[in-house]
């Protein structure tokens, strides 16, 4: 079993929907990041969190320590918004472990 | 700031050829991060440094992966012999590295455009 697990594997939308991608993870952790690589292949950082909730735009990312869970919401979800969705957990000692990613297509 | 530079963006070798990759970190950024990203096994570490020095590398395939941060502002990934297996996007990425006051790294990384390498 992985220490981090995404869920779903792959999702598919229609433009305008509510988006729920989940993160799980079994180890400690100093904090979890949510990266978005998109199909050209960049990766970029949405969210760096240690506890609670966090917003940009119409993106929320929330944690719960105890239940060792992560979710990324995406709300009025457009088109550009299809890309893979990466969760990673931070070790105490600063090391990241990868989920194996989201694939997010949404639709017009 | 320019971000994570890397380079080359693209490399074309044959097996058994050295390859030699390069990262630049963004200025004041104090780790240092190679991962490996393929189809089968997605994003993998291969080594982190923290001040110009290895943390851990225990995600470095094997001995022809060696990888060398000589100053604040320099790392490279030298794969010698390479073989096709190695064919991946290498990317570098780097983070101010502080931790906060209950010992949390409080800070996000940042990804160079990574480079695309392909053994023949």
């Amino acid at each position: 079993k992985n220490e981090v697990e995404q869920s779903p594997q792959n999702l598919t939308a229609q433009e305008g929907e509510f988006i729920t991608i989940n993160c799980s993870y079994s180890v400690g952790i100093s904090a979890l990041h949510w990266l978005q690589q998109h199909p050209g292949g960049g990766i970029v950082s949405l969210f760096m969190l240690s506890s609670g909730k966090k917003k940009h735009g119409r993106l929320i990312a929330t944690i719960n320590i105890q239940e060792k869970h992560s979710s990324l919401h995406i709300t009025a979800s457009h088109p550009r918004d299809s890309a893979v969705y990466i969760c990673a957990v931070i070790g105490y000692a600063g090391k990241s472990t990868f989920g194996d990613g989201t694939t997010l297509t949404v639709k017009p | 700031d320019a971000g994570v530079i890397q380079s080359p963006r693209h490399e074309v070798t044959e097996m058994g050829q050295e390859v030699t990759l390069r990262c630049k970190p963004i200025s004041g950024h104090n780790s240092l991060f190679w991962y490996r990203q393929t189809m089968m096994r997605g994003l993998e570490l291969l080594i982190y440094f923290n001040n110009n020095v290895p943390i851990d590398d225990s995600g470095m395939p094997e001995d022809r992966f060696s990888a060398k941060m000589p100053n604040a502002s320099f790392s490279t990934l030298k794969i010698q012999p390479s073989e096709p297996r190695d064919s991946a996007v290498y990317f570098c990425a780097s983070r101010r590295g502080q931790q906060g006051q209950l010992m949390r790294w409080n800070n996000e990384q940042f990804f160079g455009p990574g480079t695309r390498l392909t053994v023949l």
